[in-house]
């Protein structure tokens, strides 16, 4: 159980597209979902928490409108990287929060690496 | 704010042999959750085990067990009969009840490498 996917894995753009990443929980329902970066070799850096049916919070530093979250669905968030760049290359990762006695616990997708040319 | 250090940047093990992370934290909460996740070579995050910080017993996971002391602020992880598949990434991790918005700190991570 607690299973989250996230689609694409990987995926090649060129500089000034956008890129939409789609994360699911899929045997569980998550009222809220994290959204991660991680640089090489560093630890996990949260981006913005996706709540069901409102807004996004962001991080302070992360822009807003250059990162759009939706959180349409119980099982689903998405991530949509805006006029993307070259320093927007990184591996992006989500998770879900599973709530209930004895859970209570963020399951995480597998990442998607981002290379923008 | 809560932080999480992970003072050991890099361990390795001979295979079978017993090693143990270190994880220490700061917080004035009473009521929180700790975890340790692995993050392999495939990038993916696992939990690992999960401490619950009202239970005085320590979380234990088949060859994955924790030493828990909440006076001190001290999350290690006991990995024992190491096998290859445990080289990764560890990341300790301090999540707050916060009525569905639980962020996790995490802490730096120590890169664990098991040597045949």
């Amino acid at each position: 159980g607690a299973v989250v996917s996230q689609h694409p894995s990987r995926v090649i753009c060129k500089s000034g597209t956008s890129v939409k990443i789609e994360c699911r929980s899929l045997d569980f329902q998550a009222t809220t979902m994290f959204w991660y970066r991680q640089f090489p070799k560093k630890s996990l850096m949260l981006m913005a928490t996706s709540n069901e049916g409102s807004k996004a919070t962001y991080e302070q530093g992360v822009e807003k409108d250059k990162f759009l979250i939706n959180h349409a669905s119980l099982t689903l968030s998405t991530l949509t990287v805006t006029s993307a760049h070259p320093e927007d290359s990184s591996f992006y990762i989500c998770s879900a929060y599973h709530a209930g006695r004895s859970t209570d616990t963020q399951y995480f997708g597998p990442g998607t690496r981002l290379t923008v040319l | 704010a809560q932080t999480v250090t992970q003072s050991q940047p890099e361990m390795s093990v001979q295979e079978a042999e017993t090693v143990t992370l270190s994880c220490t934290y700061d917080t004035s909460e009473n009521n929180y959750y700790l975890f340790w996740y692995k993050q392999p070579p495939s990038r993916q995050m696992i939990l690992v085990i999960r401490q619950e910080a009202y239970k005085q017993q320590n979380a234990t996971e088949n060859r994955f067990s924790v030493n828990f002391q909440k006076a001190a602020k001290s999350f290690s992880l006991k990995i024992s009969d190491s096998q290859l598949g445990d080289t990764a990434m560890y990341f300790c991790a301090f999540m707050r009840p916060n009525f569905g918005n639980e962020k996790l700190t995490f802490g730096t991570g120590t890169r664990l490498t098991i040597i045949p």
